[in-house]
């Protein structure tokens, strides 16, 4: 048990369906972050929340949405996805100076698995 | 632009082995590097950070090194053990004005028993 919570775990979706993976976090962060895991290849950093704010937008396509009502919460909105887009998505957390660069240890979610058809 | 470089090739070692893993990285020297251990199907966890200004860090049987005159960080496990097997990953922060961290691609350990 990582203090960072992610639903569902397993998700199937066809291209045309809009779903959403959450994220929650019971550390007292402030600061979240999506990651996409493809089979192999590296983490790919996609968003950045810093104080519920984005700071960091990693080129991800606009069917990709996040959105973060609060620093305890991140949600990633799926719409008219792609099946190359199936991966693991992670979600993680981290304490961080404002203003700041990450220089604390990041906790992950055990991750959505995310298969499109 | 920075890369970071981890072997992709699985490691395979026998139980009570010293495996050692590395990392390489081009361009400039990060301010500090961690490590994490990735099981299958689940997230990464932390495992060790070690600044620049620090030649090597100690956590149990692991120990991190860092070279920035090499670019290259070195993770050994001593008196391995097949809990141990699983992918480890580097990360660090690819320039100053990035505000997360970017991963290496990891390294597969499996400990025979």
């Amino acid at each position: 048990e990582t203090g960072v919570t992610q639903t569902p775990r397993h998700l199937v979706m066809g291209m045309t369906n809009k779903k959403s993976l959450k994220c929650e976090q019971h550390l007292g962060h402030n600061a979240m972050y999506w990651y996409k895991q493809s089979a192999k290849k590296p983490l790919e950093l996609m968003f950045v929340y810093s104080l519920e704010e984005r700071v960091e937008n990693n080129s991800v396509p606009s069917r990709f949405s996040p959105e973060c009502p609060n620093s305890s919460h991140l949600f990633l909105h799926l719409h008219t996805l792609q099946p190359e887009d199936s991966a693991l998505y992670l979600c993680a957390s981290s304490s961080r100076a404002s203003g700041g660069p990450n220089t604390g240890e990041l906790f992950f979610g055990e991750g959505s698995r995310l298969t499109v058809l | 632009s920075q890369k970071i470089e981890q072997n992709s090739e699985a490691l395979n070692i026998q139980e009570g082995k010293t495996a050692t893993l590395t990392c390489n990285y081009t361009n400039y020297s990060p301010a500090y590097l961690q490590w994490y251990r990735q099981d299958p199907g689940r997230g990464p966890v932390f495992l060790l950070l070690i600044r620049e200004n620090e030649k090597e860090k100690r956590k149990e049987r692991l120990k991190v090194t860092f070279d920035t005159t090499l670019k290259q960080s070195l993770f050994h496990i001593t008196a391995s053990q097949p809990a141990d097997s699983a992918t480890y990953l580097c990360a660090l922060l690819m320039d100053t004005g990035r505000r997360a961290l970017t991963f290496g691609s990891g390294t597969r350990l499996q400990v025979q028993p």
